[in-house]
């Protein structure tokens, strides 16, 4: 069954570092996705991404972050300055259309110490 | 922003019986799926409504997308212990790319 694969699975870094979460989505897929997660709490929309430009974004997706799919690939989520309330599970997901179900990687727990 | 209410918030049960669980919004949505997540892991996807009244099942696993389109629910017949997790409904808004995704009901079953 084709996967969603990213990559750490576990970040920690230093307030006030950059920080790259790394994705390969399902290969004939169109649509890609960030949420997060902060511990015990829902799933929260951040980006999606289509045709190399950001189709949607939330207001937690401010300037501090970026998003890029440097290759044919891999598709990154940048965190500028990374902030102690950056701390969470980052998922990637990505789908064939938009009004579709998307499938979920298995998350980058990103801990900002 | 839009809100979706999931209850219960959480659930203990016994092995062997049904759960039932839904999520109610304010807004109306175009599309539902329904994830469960294991700890540590990403939500897998369990089923997928696209049509307002729409019933879809998914071996013991049935979902229903309500008429009104502001609401769905899921239910799990014969429950087993691995179906411990949490569940977490997810809406589409027309117009939109994004899903907005409940608050999760937390499944605990019994042996």
């Amino acid at each position: 069954e084709p996967e969603v694969t990213q990559t750490p699975s576990h970040q920690v870094t230093q307030m006030g570092q950059e920080v790259i979460l790394r994705c390969v989505p399902i290969s004939n897929h169109l649509y890609f996705y960030w949420y997060r997660q902060i511990l015990g709490q829902k799933v929260e929309f951040l980006v999606s991404f289509y045709n190399n430009e950001i189709s949607e974004k939330s207001e937690i997706f401010d300037d501090q972050f970026s998003v890029e799919r440097p290759d044919g690939s891999n598709f990154t989520l940048k965190i500028r300055s990374t902030k102690l309330e950056d701390s969470a599970m980052y998922f990637c997901a990505s789908s064939v259309g938009y009004r579709v179900e998307y499938t979920f990687g298995s998350g980058t727990r990103l801990t900002v110490v | 922003g839009q809100q979706l209410n999931q209850s219960p918030q959480s659930m203990f049960i016994q092995e062997g019986e049904d759960v039932s669980m839904n999520c109610t919004s304010s807004s109306i949505f175009n599309t539902w799926l329904w994830y469960k997540q294991d700890p540590g892991e990403g939500p897998v996807l369990l089923i997928a409504l696209y049509k307002a009244g729409e019933l879809t099942s998914n071996g013991r696993l049935t979902a229903q997308f309500g008429i009104t389109r502001k609401d769905s629910f899921l239910n799990i017949s014969a429950s087993i212990p691995s179906d411990v997790g949490i569940y977490f409904c997810a809406g589409q808004l027309g117009g939109t790319y994004k899903y907005i995704f409940g608050t999760g009901t937390r499944l605990k079953v019994l042996a």
